[in-house]
C-alpha cells in the first residue's frame, strides 16, 4: 500500500517560489511514477505534470512550462514540486499522485493529502 | 490540446440510477478513469480501465466507454455518493487532462 504524505501549508508573496514535498512510504520512489495536480478554490482538478515512464522524462503541462520543476530524491523517497514567479491565481491545493500505466488503462491510484499554497501580498 | 467535457451538475433521487458522462478525443485511445471528491478531501479513484473498481469501492459504481464518450454509472445512489466526480485521461503525447467535474446531488 502506497502512502503519500505532503508538507504543510504555505503562504507566499507574489513573485516568490514555493517548494512542496511528497514523502512516499510503502514503496520506493523509483517504483512509482509521480505526478502533481492542483485545485484552485472552488475549481476543478488541473494536471501540472509528472514522470512519463515511456520516455523516462518528466513532462509538464504547457501552462506551467518554465515556472515549474519536479524533482525526486530517491535517497529519502521524497518528490518535490517547485513553482516560481507565484501570482494570486496560483493559490490552490497542490496534490501529489502516483500513476499506474497499463497501456491504454492509465490512472492516478494514490493521492497525497494536499498542500494549500496561498499567494497573497 | 486535449479536452474532456463533463456536465457541470447532475441530480439523482436516492436509490435511483445516475450516469455521468465524459467526452473527449483522447477517449478513443485511452480509457477514462473516474475520481470522487468530497469537500475538503483528496480525490479518490473509483473506476479505471474498461470497468475496474479499486478495493473498497462499492459495486454500485461501474464504468463504460463508447467511441469518444466514457460514462460512470451509479446504480442505486446513496446519500454518501453526493460529491464531485472527475474523469481523466491522457493523450498520445503524454499530456494528461481532467474533465471540468460533475457535481452530483442525491435528492
Amino acid at each position: 500500500q502506497v502512502q503519500l504524505v505532503q508538507s504543510g501549508a504555505e503562504v507566499k508573496k507574489p513573485g516568490a517560489s514555493v517548494k512542496v514535498s511528497c514523502k512516499v512510504s510503502g514503496y520506493t520512489l523509483t517504483e512509482l511514477s509521480m505526478h502533481w495536480v492542483r485545485q484552485a478554490p472552488g475549481k476543478g482538478l488541473e494536471w501540472m505534470g509528472g514522470f512519463d515512464p515511456e520516455d523516462g522524462e518528466t513532462i509538464y503541462a504547457q501552462k506551467f512550462q518554465g515556472r515549474v520543476t519536479m524533482t525526486e530524491d530517491t535517497s529519502t523517497d521524497t518528490a518535490y514540486m517547485e513553482l516560481s514567479s507565484l501570482r494570486s491565481e496560483d493559490t490552490a491545493v497542490y496534490y501529489c499522485a502516483t500513476v499506474s500505466d497499463g497501456g491504454n488503462s492509465v490512472y492516478f491510484d494514490y493521492w497525497g493529502q494536499g498542500t494549500l499554497v496561498t499567494v497573497s501580498s | 490540446s486535449s479536452e474532456l467535457t463533463q456536465d457541470p451538475a447532475v441530480s439523482v433521487a436516492l436509490g435511483q440510477t445516475v450516469r455521468i458522462t465524459c467526452q473527449g478525443d483522447s477517449l478513443r485511445s485511452y480509457y477514462a478513469s473516474w475520481y470522487q471528491q468530497k469537500p475538503g478531501q483528496a480525490p479518490v479513484l473509483v473506476i479505471y480501465g474498461k470497468n475496474n473498481r479499486p478495493s473498497g469501492i462499492p459495486d454500485r459504481f461501474s464504468g463504460s466507454s463508447s467511441g469518444n464518450t466514457a460514462s460512470l454509472t451509479i446504480t442505486g445512489a446513496q446519500a454518501e455518493d453526493e460529491a464531485d466526480y472527475y474523469c481523466n485521461s491522457r493523450d498520445s503525447s503524454g499530456i494528461w487532462v481532467f474533465g471540468g467535474g460533475t457535481k452530483l446531488t442525491v435528492l
